[in-house]
């Protein structure tokens, strides 16, 4: 069965420093991965994904991710945090075996606070 | 926004009670995928249909059912209501094929009293 874990419940940043978000992940195929992010009272946004090629992937808002298969994770990370960045984000595994059919099983969730 | 429609956003609704869940995918998408995020349960997995058909079942308990219909838009239907079925469900809708994302919709927020 497929599995994805955030190890952080919460993870506090000041405004312009790095931010990384971490994510491991359990399959039994090749893993498809996803990055979500949740505001308040919102449905989750799609940020990025990895399916194959290159180890780093680039998404929406200055996000990126890096896959890496030795250590099943796929950490999200931005450069320089913003105050807007705030919010809950959820990494997504995808099992590209047919009986999984196509769902997304999803981590439990990782609070980003930015303080200015 | 994401193109996934739901109806209503809020329910209130008492226990015993039965409720539907209406979903209208994005255009073009034939996977409509429902999900129950809780406190202490996370985002669940419930249901997928594809193109009307049952493609995959998650922890979707007995009381709960789904469909899609040829319209391609999708009913979730939660019978016999109980406290803890107070949670926000989601939908969700991606183009075939396993390496397109799933766009939300912006949920349906179930509170049973």
């Amino acid at each position: 069965a497929q599995s994805v874990a955030q190890p952080e419940d919460q993870v506090n940043v000041a405004e312009g420093n790095p931010l990384t978000v971490k994510c491991t992940y359990s399959v039994s195929g090749n893993p498809y991965l996803f990055w979500y992010v949740q505001y308040p009272n919102r449905g989750l946004q799609f940020l990025l994904k990895y399916i194959t090629g290159d180890n780093l992937v680039k998404g929406s808002y200055g996000f990126e991710a890096e896959f890496n298969k030795s250590q099943t994770s796929f950490h999200l990370k931005k450069p320089s945090a913003l105050v807007s960045d705030s919010a809950l984000y959820f990494c997504a595994v995808r099992d590209m075996i047919k009986a999984a059919g196509n769902k997304l099983t999803f981590g439990g969730g990782t609070r980003v606070l930015v303080k200015p | 926004d994401s193109g996934v429609t739901q109806t209503p956003k809020h329910l209130i609704t008492a226990t015993g009670q039965r409720v539907t869940l209406r979903c209208s995918p994005r255009s073009g998408d034939l996977s409509v995928y429902w999900y129950q995020q809780s406190l202490d349960q996370g985002l669940q997995f419930l249901i997928q249909y594809y193109n009307g058909e049952e493609r995959a079942k998650g922890n979707i308990l007995e009381r709960f059912s789904a469909q899609q219909f040829p319209d391609l838009h999708s009913e979730l239907n939660l019978s016999s209501l109980e406290l803890g079925d107070s949670a926000l469900y989601f939908c969700a809708s991606s183009l075939p094929g396993g390496d397109t994302e799933a766009f939300f919709g912006q949920g349906t927020r179930l509170t049973v009293v």
